[in-house]
């Protein structure tokens, strides 16, 4: 069977600090990769999706960067973090478009 | 860019009475997801619709997709406190590589 794990669960960092939050899916290969952040209010909101090792795709224009390293492994990264990159940050995996994504358990980060 | 939007927000129910959850598109929907999260965790898949007038369930939970597929509606038989939590509808977004969703509808299940 396939499980998504993603670290740390939570996660309190200065302003002007790095990041980098990892997500690595076991069971398939070649899985599509997401990432989402959730904020009070906001709703769930699309960061990256890749289709492939190498392959990044941006939904909106942010302070953060994602990258997929090997295919079953998907980074979310920052160099500098602001103020408002606190929230709640969920990993999914996916077999293809169409298809239902699974999420792991979510990273809370608090930028203070 | 396809809009879902969730009603109502935020729903407190006595435990044994059923309640239903909408979720609209300003689009045609090709593929509708229901999930259910619970808080501070992450989302589990509960059922996905693809055909127009279609209609799934599982356990005590039935969701329908409307025949115009642009709303589906997700309805809960004699609620229990294990029923609470966040729904959310989630739908194929424009690049159809992803899931867009709605802001959620909060679920409290009172004894």
């Amino acid at each position: 069977s396939q499980t998504i794990h993603q670290w740390p669960a939570t996660l309190v960092q200065p302003v002007g600090s790095p990041l980098s939050l990892e997500c690595t899916v076991e069971g398939t290969s070649n899985p599509n990769l997401y990432w989402y952040r959730q904020a009070a209010g906001r709703g769930l909101q699309l960061l990256f999706y890749s289709v492939g090792i190498g392959q990044i795709s941006s939904e909106v224009p942010q302070n953060l960067s994602a990258s997929r390293p090997q295919d079953r492994q998907f980074i979310l990264s920052s160099k500098k973090l602001l103020l408002s990159d606190s929230g709640f940050y969920l990993c999914a995996w996916s077999r293809g478009g169409g298809t239902e994504a699974f999420f792991g358990q979510g990273t809370r980060l608090t930028v203070v | 860019s396809q809009e879902l939007e969730q009603s109502p927000q935020s729903l407190i129910v006595q435990e044994g009475k059923n309640l239903t959850i909408n979720c609209t598109s300003s689009k045609t929907l090709y593929g509708l997801y229901w999930y259910k999260q619970k808080y501070g965790e992450g989302l589990i898949f509960l059922m996905m619709l693809q055909k127009g007038g279609e209609e799934k369930s599982h356990e005590k939970i039935t969701a329908k997709l409307d025949e115009k597929k642009q709303q589906s509606s997700l309805h809960i038989t004699a609620s229990q406190p294990s029923h609470a939590g966040i729904y959310l509808c989630g739908a194929d977004s424009n690049s159809g590589y992803a899931l867009n969703f709605g802001k959620g509808t909060s679920l409290l299940v009172t004894p």
